[in-house]
């Protein structure tokens, strides 16, 4: 079946540090949003990406879109503790949502 | 946040009883969708709604039923509860669907279901 893998599952870093995760699709994505989690929390959305190649920040956060529309990343500069929580990628493929299942962010004390 | 109400938060109850979640929206988003997350599974599409009376089924509907009579309330039903279905249910909405421009799903608080 359609799949998006999302690696790594979890990622630790110290405070400051870069962080990245990436979501690769068995198919041609006709879109990708990410959503971030918090621990106990419920996902909220962060972003969509729709063209080929596209490129979006959001302060210290940068989306990517892979050219062939089947890869996405989310990368995190200088890391804050706000930043702990899980990050999905969700694909739209065939008119169907794939979760991926998510990166751990987490801040080593 | 967007208006979106799940109740009861947290249930525990006993396999082979019957179970009912609830949805309910003050947004009039045409979609609603019922999700369970399980470590390790990201989150898994059970039913989903486009309408008053318009569900369908997502990748892990086994067990599960939906009903929605009105456009805010949308019912989850574990006709007969297994341990296999413990797990955190969340309800999600969206003003439009996937395919042309996919919609900004809008996520309930989640209800926490224990099946003993």
């Amino acid at each position: 079946g359609q799949q998006v893998m999302q690696i790594p599952q979890y990622q630790h870093v110290q405070e400051g540090e870069d962080f990245t995760t990436y979501c690769n699709s068995s198919t041609t994505l006709s879109n990708i949003q990410w959503y971030k989690q918090r621990p106990g929390g419920h996902p909220v959305f962060l972003i969509q990406l729709v063209k080929s190649g596209e490129v979006k920040k959001q302060k210290r956060l940068t989306f990517q879109f892979g050219e062939a529309k089947k890869n996405s990343s989310l990368h995190i500069t200088a890391t804050q503790t706000t930043d702990v929580g899980t990050y999905f990628c969700v694909g739209d493929s065939n008119y169907q949502l794939i979760w991926g299942a998510g990166t751990k962010l987490i801040i080593k004390p | 946040d967007a208006g979106i109400t799940q109740s009861p938060r947290h249930k525990v109850t006993e396999t082979g009883t019957p179970v009912t979640l609830r949805c309910h929206q003050t947004e009039n988003h045409r979609y609603m969708y019922w999700y369970r997350q399980d470590p390790g599974h990201g989150l898994r599409l059970i039913h989903y709604s486009y309408g008053v009376k318009d569900t369908d089924k997502g990748e892990v509907s086994d067990g599960y039923s939906v009903s929605r009579s009105k456009t805010e309330d949308f019912l989850l039903t574990l006709e007969s509860a297994t341990s296999s279905q413990t797990s955190v249910y969340f309800c999600a909405i969206s003003e439009s669907n996937w395919g042309l421009l996919t919609g900004e799903l809008f996520f309930g608080e989640g209800s926490r279901l224990t099946v003993l």
